[in-house]
């Protein structure tokens, strides 16, 4: 079974600029979650996706949003980008009734 | 306090040895409970997970839970330099999120 793929894998932006990231979920998962990753904070929820409806959302400014498709793909869009905005973003697929989550390789997003 | 608590390390111990690492979390209602080994320039990968008071064993790791004590603990036997990573720990309240919330990592390394 194909794992998570997320694109890009590498993005380079300059302030105020707006990102778009892409996720596919593993076959059959219908559960996407978008989370941040940066040496300070460590890893910080954004957002969970399900069945095309936000189920939960993190403690992120109005920039960032996200949407999932009726394919159970999923993108996460960041607008007027910030410096601090510098991450590996990361998309986790799950499962449903386990609860375990599986991670894609990561879009690193360099802001400059 | 922080939702989950890991050591802040770093850990280090030599090949063959026992590594053991710890996690704490505040949140009383939390149901499910994850380790994630994550390699440098790596996304995180989902080595065990428990949701029962008690031992998991799998392979060379042990994942031990005190609900009691908000206690998770993660025990790798006969260490290996291929271990030497940062181990993550995360937890998940369950009712219908699969939010993960995640501990800042502890980074081990495993000395031939």
């Amino acid at each position: 079974k194909a794992g998570v793929t997320q694109t890009p894998r590498y993005l380079i932006k300059t302030r105020g600029q707006q990102v778009t990231l892409s996720c596919s979920p593993i076959s059959g998962h219908r559960s996407v979650s978008w989370y941040q990753q940066t040496p300070g904070q460590g890893l910080q929820f954004l957002f969970e996706y399900f069945s095309e409806t936000q189920r939960n959302k993190g403690n992120f400014p109005g920039r960032f949003s996200g949407r999932q498709f009726s394919n159970s793909r999923s993108e996460m869009n960041v607008s007027t980008l910030e410096l601090g905005d510098s991450a590996l973003y990361l998309c986790a697929s799950g499962g449903g009734a386990t609860y375990e989550q599986y991670f894609g390789p990561g879009t690193r997003l360099t802001v400059t | 306090q922080k939702e989950v608590e890991q050591n802040s390390g770093p850990l280090s111990v030599p090949e063959g040895a026992i590594a053991s690492l710890n996690c704490t979390y505040s949140d009383r209602g939390s149901q499910s409970f994850f380790w994630y080994r994550q390699y440098s320039g790596k996304s995180p990968e989902l080595i065990m997970f428990i949701y029962s008071n008690g031992d998991k064993e799998d392979g060379r790791f042990t994942a031990q839970l005190n609900k009691a004590s908000q206690y998770v603990s993660l025990l790798i036997r006969d260490s290996q330099p291929s271990d030497s990573a940062t181990y993550l720990c995360a937890v998940n309240r369950q009712g219908g999120s699969e939010k993960l919330v995640f501990g800042k990592g502890m980074k081990l390394t495993v000395n031939p």
